[in-house]
């Protein structure tokens, strides 16, 4: 069955450090996108992809990065990990601009 | 651009219905809506795309007013396994982004 999957599933880091989260979908979709899900703000939109070597920023993008070099794969860059970046992280996909997003389980980062 | 969703928690019994709104200062091109149980991903409910359109699924349903900017969903005769928090994500007509509210939370008690 097709899915998404993210790793890992927890990490604990510290500041300063780079961290690269994984996200792969075996769906064949076009659009991915990264959240980040905090208390009080719901899930907030940080990069997003409508296709290989297609990527944007959303609207809490400072400090992370990611690159699409195939479809099924777009892992989300903490350049310099921050304690203000300690939260959940959901990737999602969807097979066209205005379907269904299918969620991954989620990455829960602790930045000490 | 971040949608409101009101009310921010609901308690219910069982049987009970609620209506959960959405609503945005932008114009919205579409709506979706999706729950997430505690601990778990967000899973999809339903899409409301420009024109008004209301669409059911079993026992929940949710409407898309156009001109108000605004979506509501309807849970009716809730059911215990309704509990959880519910979102709605909103595309706008300028822009590519898509926007999550900050939630519903919804608990159903016996």
């Amino acid at each position: 069955d097709a899915e998404i999957t993210q790793s890992p599933r927890h990490k604990i880091t510290e500041t300063g450090r780079q961290v690269t989260l994984a996200c792969h979908q075996t769906w064949n979709h076009n659009n991915m996108f990264w959240y980040r899900q905090d208390l009080g703000h719901g899930l907030r939109l940080i990069h997003y992809s409508y296709g290989v070597h297609d990527t944007n920023k959303g609207e809490v993008s400072d400090g992370y990065s990611v690159s699409r070099s195939n479809t099924e794969d777009l892992p989300l860059t903490l350049e310099s990990a921050a304690s203000s970046q300690t939260s959940v992280y959901f990737c999602a996909s969807s097979e066209s601009r205005y379907s269904e997003q299918f969620f991954g389980p989620g990455t829960r980062l602790t930045v000490l | 651009q971040q949608p409101v969703q009101s009310p921010q928690a609901v308690i219910l019994r069982e049987g009970e219905d609620a209506v959960i709104n959405c609503s945005s200062s932008k114009a919205l091109y579409s709506v979706h809506w999706y729950r997430q149980k505690h601990g778990e991903a967000p899973v999809f409910l339903m899409i409301l795309l420009k024109g008004g359109e209301q669409k059911g699924h079993e026992k929940i349903s949710a409407s898309f007013n156009e001109k108000k900017q605004q979506s509501s969903l309807y849970l009716t005769a809730s059911q215990l396994s309704y509990s959880g928090t519910y979102f709605c994500g909103t595309e706008i007509y300028t822009g590519n982004q898509f926007y999550f509210g900050t939630g519903t939370s919804l608990t159903v008690i016996p």
